[in-house]
């Protein structure tokens, strides 16, 4: 696609349940990175694909945390029994490359009610 | 030492102003930086990338300082849709690859 696509755009769900997002990235694109902004924060790295190599995980704030990008392509973040601290926006972006500039999708709001 | 410092503002300035700002980053390792804007509400677009001592692209110029470890932004002639917040990105690690850490950004409201 032309750009970064993320679904769903908005997410409200109840404490202790678990939610998937979805990024699909700019076609071509090796890289894919996974951020939270918080409101009022700053971005908050938490995971990095790059191509077919080991993740870098180093930035999933717990084990609820889990990410995997299928085909090198399509990725999904879950967050299991979500917690209200884990309300933010979720932001994926991608990349030619791990040394480019990224393109961001418009994010997921993640409500925990 | 945060890994990577922005004065947050906000800068209020008339159009047509020119003005400037400044980010620390903590890892002398870093080799390519970028400055990313972000409007309310909305996700942060590439302004800017930075691999040498600057860059420049039209009103925009960015400078990098490795030996301070900083680099900075300066807009001349600004605009009212200038309006809006920058982010400093240095890379995570030395080299070419990994992620970018990103500053809270400085936010700069340009007036009539």
């Amino acid at each position: 696609g032309a750009g970064v696509s993320q679904s769903p755009s908005n997410k409200v769900t109840e404490k202790g349940k678990d939610v998937e997002l979805r990024c699909d990235p700019i076609s071509g694109h090796t890289a894919l990175y996974w951020y939270r902004q918080s409101l009022g924060q700053g971005l908050e790295f938490l995971i990095y694909f790059q191509g077919n190599s080991a993740p870098d995980k180093s930035g999933l704030p717990s084990d609820r945390f889990s990410a995997e990008r299928t085909g090198g392509s399509v990725s999904t973040l879950t967050i299991q029994r979500t917690q209200q601290e884990d309300s933010a926006v979720y932001l994926c972006a991608s990349a030619e490359g791990g040394g480019y500039g990224y393109t961001f999708g418009s994010g997921t709001r993640l409500t925990v009610v | 030492r945060k890994e990577v410092e922005q004065d947050p503002g906000p800068f209020n300035v008339p159009e047509g102003a020119t003005v400037a700002f400044n980010c620390t980053y903590s890892n002398s390792a870093s080799q390519s930086f970028f400055w990313y804007r972000q409007d309310c509400r909305k996700e942060p677009k590439l302004l800017m990338s930075v691999y040498s001592s600057g860059n420049e692209d039209g009103r925009f110029t960015a400078q990098l300082n490795r030996a301070s470890q900083y680099i900075s932004l300066l807009i001349r002639d600004s605009k009212l849709s200038d309006s809006a917040t920058y982010l400093c990105a240095p890379r995570a690690y030395g080299g070419s690859q990994g992620n970018l850490i990103f500053g809270k950004g400085t936010k700069l409201s340009v007036k009539p």
